[in-house]
């Protein structure tokens, strides 16, 4: 059974960073891509970026790059999301989602994370 | 382009039939996928390819696309179809993914 296990909720000032973390299992790691989405509250779905598991590879969407780094452990099959600058419109719920291809479908998502960004 | 077109919101009686639709100009070059999102629950892919349906999704769920436009049918709605459903593609442009505003469905 292919899961995908995210960290918790997480409270940030405007300026600082946060890294949301996502665990795989229930299939082989680096066979999938996988792709972070984030939705703010009430509105629709937002693509930020994504990393192939086998190299470490990344692209990121405009909006973004600069600001989100995407990383890999295939030690303990995770992938890691980190974010600096935050502002109070980063405040959102953050998916991680798997893909076969490098984009969509997005076959299995994460239970998602919070993040707020609040002073 | 990047932008995908939904409608808002539709609404269907129970057991009838449904069509959501999307529209973009990387419809014509690339199949949309379908996501269901219920409150408070991530989303979940329904539909993808021309008409691939995942494991489970049950088959009253179709796929379909013409030109810019793709289209999720849902026929004899049932109440636990309720929920936004969103579309995604790939930029023709910069090959990055865009989803479409997502379409409030409620089952009359």
């Amino acid at each position: 059974q292919v899961h995908l296990v995210q960290s918790g909720t997480e409270v940030r000032k405007p300026g600082a960073s946060v890294k949301v973390s996502c665990k795989a299992s229930g299939y082989t790691f680096t066979s999938h891509y996988i792709n972070w989405v984030r939705q703010a509250p009430g509105q629709g779905l937002e693509w930020m970026g994504i990393i192939n598991p086998i190299g470490g590879g990344t692209s990121y969407a405009q909006n973004f790059q600069g600001r989100v780094t995407m990383t890999r452990d295939t030690s303990t099959s995770t992938v890691h999301m980190e974010m600096s600058s935050l502002r109070s419109e980063d405040t959102a719920i953050y998916y991680c989602a798997r893909s076969t291809l490098d984009g969509p479908p997005f076959d299995y998502w994460g239970q998602g994370t919070l993040v707020t960004v609040s002073s | 382009s990047s932008e995908l077109t939904q409608v808002p919101a539709v609404s269907v009686a129970l057991g009838q039939t449904v069509t959501i639709t999307c529209q973009g100009d990387s419809l014509r070059g690339y199949f949309a996928s379908w996501y269901q999102q219920r409150p408070g629950q991530a989303p979940l892919l329904v539909m993808s390819g021309q008409n691939n349906r995942p494991s489970g999704i049950p088959d009253r769920f179709s796929g379909s696309s013409s030109g810019d436009t793709g289209s999720l049918t849902i026929t004899a709605a049932q109440a636990e179809d309720e929920g936004v459903y969103y579309c995604d593609s790939r930029d023709t442009t910069t090959y990055y993914v865009v989803f479409g505003g997502g379409t409030k469905l409620s089952v009359l």
